[in-house]
């Protein structure tokens, strides 16, 4: 069975500093690995997928994650965060040959301070 | 493009009766959509997924009986909460995946809440 975790409940930064949000996951085989971001009551908004190749993946609002497979990590960042990246990121994986149900992490609440 | 529609965006209903939440893909054909519970400050939950034209796959724990699910076009599922509690309150959201190597596509969510 796949999971995914995400230790930390709640990231606080300061505005312009580099932000990190921690995950990783488990799945037979290579994985395809997500993050999402969501806002309050609001659905959820793609920021960057890996599915194969570089193991840095750049995405959307100037997000990008790396993929470490010897650590089975998936860690998404940002050199300077905005206090606008406030919200609730959810790390997902699928396993190749899986379908196309998607496994989600508990979500970790980014709170970017001036 | 790739915009997944939900309605009502927010629905109160009273213990005991039914509520639809529809789902749309509004750009493009979604042969497969998913449906998703998330309670406060947790982790989206798959319910089902539903292929056009066929019986939707419930995850285990998901009562078929309770949440009803209808594909009946390649842009529009449906979810119907039957005989609806107070413990069904929650965040109901779909997502949307095109045929072919596209990933899914989320709605913006309906917070049902249940009186």
């Amino acid at each position: 069975a796949q999971s995914v975790a995400q230790p930390e409940d709640q990231v606080n930064v300061a505005e312009g500093n580099p932000l990190t949000v921690k995950c990783t996951y488990s799945v037979s085989g290579n994985p395809y690995l997500f993050w999402y971001v969501q806002y309050p009551n609001r659905g959820l908004q793609f920021l960057l997928k890996y599915i194969t190749g570089d193991n840095l993946v750049k995405g959307s609002y100037g997000f990008e994650a790396e993929f470490n497979k010897s650590q089975t990590s998936f860690h998404l960042k940002k050199p300077s965060a905005l206090v606008s990246d406030s919200a609730l990121y959810f790390c997902a994986v699928r396993a190749p040959g899986g379908g196309n149900k998607l496994t989600f992490g508990t979500g970790t609440q980014l709170k970017v301070e001036l | 493009g790739a915009v997944v529609s939900q309605h009502p965006s927010w629905v109160i209903c009273k213990s005991g009766t039914s509520v639809k939440i529809e789902c749309r893909s509004l750009d493009f054909q979604a042969t497969t959509m998913f449906w998703y519970r998330q309670f406060p400050k947790q982790s989206l939950m798959l319910m089902a997924t539903s292929n056009e034209g066929s019986k939707a796959t419930y995850e285990q724990g998901v009562e078929k009986d309770k949440f009803l699910i209808n594909h009946a076009s390649l842009t529009l599922s449906t979810l119907t909460v039957t005989s609806a509690h107070p413990e069904d309150s929650s965040f109901y959201i779909c997502s949307a995946k095109p045929s072919g190597n596209r990933e899914q596509y989320f709605g913006p969510g309906t917070r049902l809440t249940v009186t």
